[in-house]
């Protein structure tokens, strides 16, 4: 079965660069969410889209941004890099059914700023 | 503040006994409760959701208990084995919000 895809798997940047992660949703999910994982920390929310539209916004720092496009793709920008921002960033969707909202999560771009 | 607080601590058990992992919130209430399987440098991946309105799932030998009242969930795993070592994250999710807020997870380490 398709899984979440998310590129690049290992990225390296100098402080103060730009990064942008991709995320290729499950075919038919409607929502994807992206999380940051520092060490030994658990999952932070950052965003969501339903059906290309911002559907919440968790503790993301004004220098990233992030959009769904219209084949359902999302991008996550992240400028002005710092030392902090080094961590495990994931994607999930879901495709909403009713109450039920069962997230996949896809294998995570590991991000690390020198 | 809101507050979701695991084990801290690896729970170390023997294979073939039954692992409990407890999930504990304060300032929260959530109108569904998730618990998701993570391995060193993965995703995490979903085992089981329950709602506030079931005290009990399961799904194979997996078991979990939901009280609202003790703002509580435990986490079971029947006949444990060596592959059910990960980390394990309990999740809340609110009525109307799709986003899920995890707990700090903890870690299973099941011996042969």
């Amino acid at each position: 079965a398709a899984g979440v895809i998310q590129s690049p798997r290992h990225l390296i940047k100098e402080k103060r660069e730009t990064a942008t992660l991709k995320c290729y949703p499950i075919p038919r999910h409607d929502t994807v969410y992206w999380y940051q994982q520092g060490p030994g920390q658990d999952p932070q929310f950052l965003i969501s889209f339903y059906e290309k539209m911002q559907s919440d916004k968790g503790s993301i720092p004004d220098r990233f941004s992030a959009q769904q496009f219209s084949d359902y793709h999302s991008e996550l920008n992240m400028s002005s890099l710092e030392l902090g921002d080094s961590a495990l960033y994931f994607c999930a969707s879901s495709l909403v059914q009713g109450d039920i909202n069962e997230q996949f999560f896809g294998p995570g771009t590991r991000l690390t700023v020198l | 503040s809101q507050k979701i607080e695991q084990n801290s601590e690896a729970l170390n058990i023997q294979e073939g006994k039954t692992a409990t992992l407890t999930c504990n919130y304060t300032n929260y209430s959530p109108a569904y409760l998730q618990w998701y399987r993570q391995d060193p440098g993965r995703g995490p991946v979903f085992l089981l959701l329950i709602r506030e309105n079931e005290k009990e799932k399961r799904k194979e030998r997996l078991k979990v208990t939901f009280d609202t009242t003790l703002k509580q969930s435990l986490f079971h795993i029947t006949a444990s084995q060596p592959a059910d070592s990960a980390t394990y994250l309990c999740a809340l999710m609110n009525t109307g919000f799709q986003k899920l807020v995890f707990g700090t997870g903890t870690r299973l380490l099941v011996s042969p």
